[in-house]
């Protein structure tokens, strides 16, 4: 079955960077590209980027753009949000997501808070 | 950039009532338009993809229609769990995509 595994919550510091993972199984990994998503506590839902896991092409959302890096370990069937920079309105969940017929499926989540 | 309004903010209805929500694109999107639930603690689920398709495993209950810039989600014969947040998504300038800024579906 198809499962987007996710890395742990974290705790940063303004200023500092977090990288975030996604580990990919039940499926064949550079078949279906990948987003990320993240949900600020209370709030909607807002699009960060978006990773080809075929060939490693990437879009990143302009609210985002010079902050985010999205990469792919094809070996580990993984991709990875980096975010840096970090403020305080950056504490939220983060999601990936695969592309097919819309986000069919998506990781668990990972609570990134960014306090001193 | 496209903007998705939902609408109404919150709505509050009865198990067994029907639910229509709204979403309305700044420009037109043609049919690429899909909808998710999401439940306190989840992350969101699909429920319909490009406007009416219904994703693997929802309910017929669960329909979708529209093109253009007005779509509508419809939930007939609510369940308790149908309670929750819904949000609507573009993609017509994919790879980007953008969110709209969700419904509320509360029991009455």
């Amino acid at each position: 079955q198809v499962q987007l595994v996710q890395s742990g919550g974290e705790v940063k510091e303004p200023g500092a960077s977090v990288k975030v993972s996604c580990r990919a199984s039940g499926y064949t990994f550079t078949s279906y590209a990948m987003h990320w998503v993240r949900q600020a506590p209370g709030q909607g839902l807002e699009w960060m980027g978006w990773i080809d896991t075929g060939n490693g092409n990437t879009k990143y959302a302009k609210s985002f753009q010079g902050r985010v890096s999205i990469s792919r370990d094809t070996s580990a069937k993984s991709t990875y949000m980096e975010l840096s920079g970090l403020r305080s309105e950056d504490t939220a969940v983060y999601f990936c997501a695969r592309e097919w017929e819309g986000l069919d499926y998506w990781g668990q989540g990972t609570p990134v808070t960014v306090s001193s | 950039e496209i903007v998705l309004t939902q609408s109404p903010a919150t709505l509050s209805l009865s198990p067994g009532e029907t639910a229509t929500l709204s979403c309305r694109a700044s420009q037109n999107i043609y049919n690429y338009l899909a909808w998710y639930k999401q439940k306190p603690g989840q992350p969101p689920r699909l429920l319909i993809y490009d406007a009416s398709n219904r994703a693997t495993g929802i309910p017929q209950r669960f329909s979708g229609s529209g093109s253009g810039t007005d779509f509508t989600l419809t939930i007939n014969s609510l369940e308790p769990e149908d309670f929750a947040v819904y949000y609507c998504q573009q993609r017509s300038n994919w790879p980007s995509v953008t969110f709209g800024q969700g419904t509320r579906l509360d029991i009455k």
